[in-house]
């Protein structure tokens, strides 16, 4: 079946430093779309990606497309306080009425 | 603009007792989705709607899992009879074709 892995479970750093989440997709994704939700919040949409090899900032955020459309991921520099919480993939797949296959989810803890 | 409204935000319950949820959508949103989320199973997509027709309830658990969707503003999640495996978060999400979903507050559920 159609399935979004998404590693790793949990990362917890030093403020300051960076972080990366991946996602990886047995089959051809139409799009990718990461969100990211805070402790007791919901999940808050932060990027859509479509085309092969897509790249795209948001501050100190990088997304990236793979060349296949099978895997996404989320690259956070010096990394702040503000950003703990669970970051999550989600793809899409064909035709769907919209509905996101959700990877397991990121969760990541900054130490200041 | 209002954005996707649940209620009630928490429900605590008695074992047995019929537990009944509801999302009011974006206006204009065509695609409904119905959301678990726990520790141990992360984010379950239970069931989704397209212009009020339920198009795939193969993530809802059991039988005693219902979902309506009466009109495009309106959708109600039921469970009856509820048991403590129950207790979850319930998001529920909506979206314009394939474009990025927006979540509810969700309802914090705890089934005693």
């Amino acid at each position: 079946g159609q399935q979004v892995m998404q590693i790793p479970q949990y990362q917890h750093v030093q403020e300051g430093e960076d972080f990366t989440t991946y996602c990886n997709s047995s089959t051809t994704l139409s799009n990718i779309q990461w969100y990211k939700q805070r402790p007791g919040g919901h999940p808050v949409f932060l990027i859509q990606l479509v085309k092969s090899g897509e790249v795209k900032k948001q501050k100190r955020l990088t997304f990236q497309f793979g060349e296949a459309k099978k895997n996404s991921s989320l690259h956070i520099t010096a990394t702040q306080t503000t950003d703990v919480g669970t970051y999550f993939c989600a793809g899409l797949y064909g035709t769907s009425y919209g509905k996101l296959t959700f990877g397991q989810g990121t969760i990541l803890t900054v130490h200041p | 603009d209002a954005g996707v409204i649940q209620s009630p935000r928490h429900e605590v319950t008695e074992m047995g007792q019929e537990v009944t949820l509801r999302c009011k959508p974006i206006s204009g949103h065509n695609s409904l989705f119905w959301y678990r989320q726990t520790m141990m199973r992360g984010l379950e997509l239970l069931i989704y709607f397209n212009n009020n027709v339920p198009i795939d309830d193969s993530g809802m658990p059991e039988d005693r899992f219902s979902a309506k969707m009466p009109n495009a503003s309106f959708s109600t999640l039921k469970i009856q009879p509820s048991e403590p495996r129950d207790s979850a978060v319930y998001f529920c999400a909506s979206s314009l074709d394939y474009q990025p979903q927006h979540f509810g507050d969700g309802t914090r559920l705890s089934i005693l």
